[in-house]
């Protein structure tokens, strides 16, 4: 069965750090690009960050650029993110998801984990 | 960048069929067709629904349909059922690997 499960969330102060994890299965995790997408309580889809099959490219949102890094561990079939500076406006639920297609980008996201919580709180 | 346009909330009768716009700009829906759209349960992860503006993924219902014309794209959901009442986003490529949300809108069926 194809499946993402993300782990790591939990309540930290603003300013604080958190990281991440994405654990893969059931597919061939290096052939794919990887992406992380959160939603504020209540709120809606936010892309947060890419990175490609091999970890050539990464992307991120304006709204965590220089805050935020994606990193994988295709040994590991693993996906992380680390977020420094943390904010309140994170506060999110945080999914992990899988690029649709093999070998190359489709921009469309097929597989997506449960989600783990991030709450940014004094 | 600012998320793109979607109505808040859309409602029909079950058969009926209904009809979500989804408007950008030309850097993004009308520059491309990477258009995609998502359904989303309550409690529930993002489901991909619709890919390349108008494919629907192996399994998903042929009730579901995408189109787009400059820079507005569109799902409709024909013969609506009880099932889907979700909140459904669209997404587009913007540039370098990087995508951008909707608002979503939440399809309730009467």
């Amino acid at each position: 069965e194809v499946q993402l499960v993300e782990s790591g969330g939990g309540l930290v102060k603003p300013g604080g750090s958190l990281r991440l994890s994405c654990a893969a299965s059931g597919f061939i995790f290096n052939d794919y690009n990887m992406n992380w997408v959160r939603q504020a309580p209540g709120k809606g889809l936010e892309w947060v960050s890419s990175i490609t099959s091999r970890s050539t490219y990464t992307r991120y949102a304006d709204s965590v650029t220089g805050r935020f890094t994606i990193s994988r561990d295709n040994d590991k079939s693993s996906l992380f993110l680390q977020m420094n500076s943390l904010r309140a406006e994170d506060t999110a639920v945080y999914y992990c998801a899988r690029d649709r297609k093999r070998a190359a980008p489709s921009y469309s996201l097929d597989v997506w984990g449960q989600g783990t919580t991030v709450t940014v709180s004094s | 960048q600012s998320a793109l346009t979607q109505p808040a909330s859309v409602s029909g009768s079950p058969g009926q069929s209904v009809t979500i716009s989804c408007t950008g700009t030309s850097n993004d829906v009308g520059g491309h067709d990477y258009v995609s759209w998502y359904q989303q349960i309550p409690g529930k992860a993002p489901k991909l629904i619709i890919f390349d503006v108008t494919k629907r993924p192996s399994g998903v219902s042929n009730r579901f349909s995408g189109s787009k014309s400059d820079i507005t794209a569109s799902l409709t959901i024909s013969g609506l059922q009880a099932e889907d009442e979700a909140t459904y986003y669209c997404s587009s490529y913007i540039r370098s690997n990087t995508l951008i949300f909707g608002g979503g809108t939440k399809v309730t069926v009467l």
